[in-house]
């Protein structure tokens, strides 16, 4: 059974880059069955999908934040991580890793979340 | 403002049966992508609660069901229960954005 945990500074300064990783455990991540996701949830407010890698190495980004965001995957680690540069105010939110099964795109499981905030 | 419009709340007593909502496009539903629902309580993750339009994970009560037709879809609800009160979000792909979209989200209240 897939188990998905996030590691990173929980604070992080504006105008720098927030980097996130998740751990992946019970499974592979170089199974082609997924790919590996980045949602985001600021405080009080809904989801948003930040972006996927498979892999290879193929990255897939939501458009809104493609210019500021970068998706990397370490099989040897079993992780993936999460960098997101010139962060503002705005960034705050908690970040999740999830599960994307290829078979589907449905989410599943998740990781636990960390809150980041961004704040001098 | 999310690329799927879901209802902001919905409320029912305990027992009745509730619907939410969730409205897409030409580029999400009506390409033929499938819909997803999640569950979310305070302070925790979202739960996957209804994959490929309508097919709930193990564990997952037939409660609850999903149904996509057209450019809409919705979750039901049926014999409410206490602990139904949470946050619900549905999923979908979208291929003008070559990614993942999400509602905005409905609150569910247990009258």
């Amino acid at each position: 059974q897939l188990r998905l945990q996030e590691s990173g500074p929980r604070l992080v300064k504006p105008s720098e880059t927030l980097s996130l990783t998740c751990t992946v455990s019970g499974g592979s991540i170089g199974s082609s069955e997924y790919y590996w996701d980045w949602i985001r949830q600021p405080p009080g407010k809904g989801l948003e999908w930040i972006g996927n890698i498979f892999y290879t190495g193929t990255t897939y980004y939501n458009p809104s934040l493609k210019s500021r965001v970068s998706i990397s995957v370490d099989t040897s680690k079993n992780q993936f991580s999460l960098k997101l540069s010139s962060v503002t105010a705005a960034d705050t939110a908690v970040y999740y890793c999830a599960t994307d099964a290829t078979s589907g795109n449905w989410l599943d499981p998740w990781g636990q979340g960390t809150l980041v905030t961004v704040s001098s | 403002q999310s690329v799927l419009t879901q209802p902001p709340s919905v409320s029912g007593p305990p027992g009745q049966r509730v619907t939410i909502s969730c409205t897409g496009s030409s580029s999400n539903f009506g390409a033929g992508y499938d819909v997803n629902w999640y569950q979310q309580h305070p302070g925790t993750a979202p739960k996957l609660l209804i994959y490929g339009d309508s097919f709930r994970p193990s564990g997952v009560p037939d409660r609850f069901s999903g149904s996509r037709s057209g450019t809409s879809a919705s979750l039901a609800i049926t014999g409410l229960q206490a602990e139904d009160e949470a946050d619900y979000y549905c999923q979908s792909y979208d291929n003008s954005l070559s990614g993942s979209v999400f509602g905005g989200g409905t609150k569910l209240t247990v009258l």
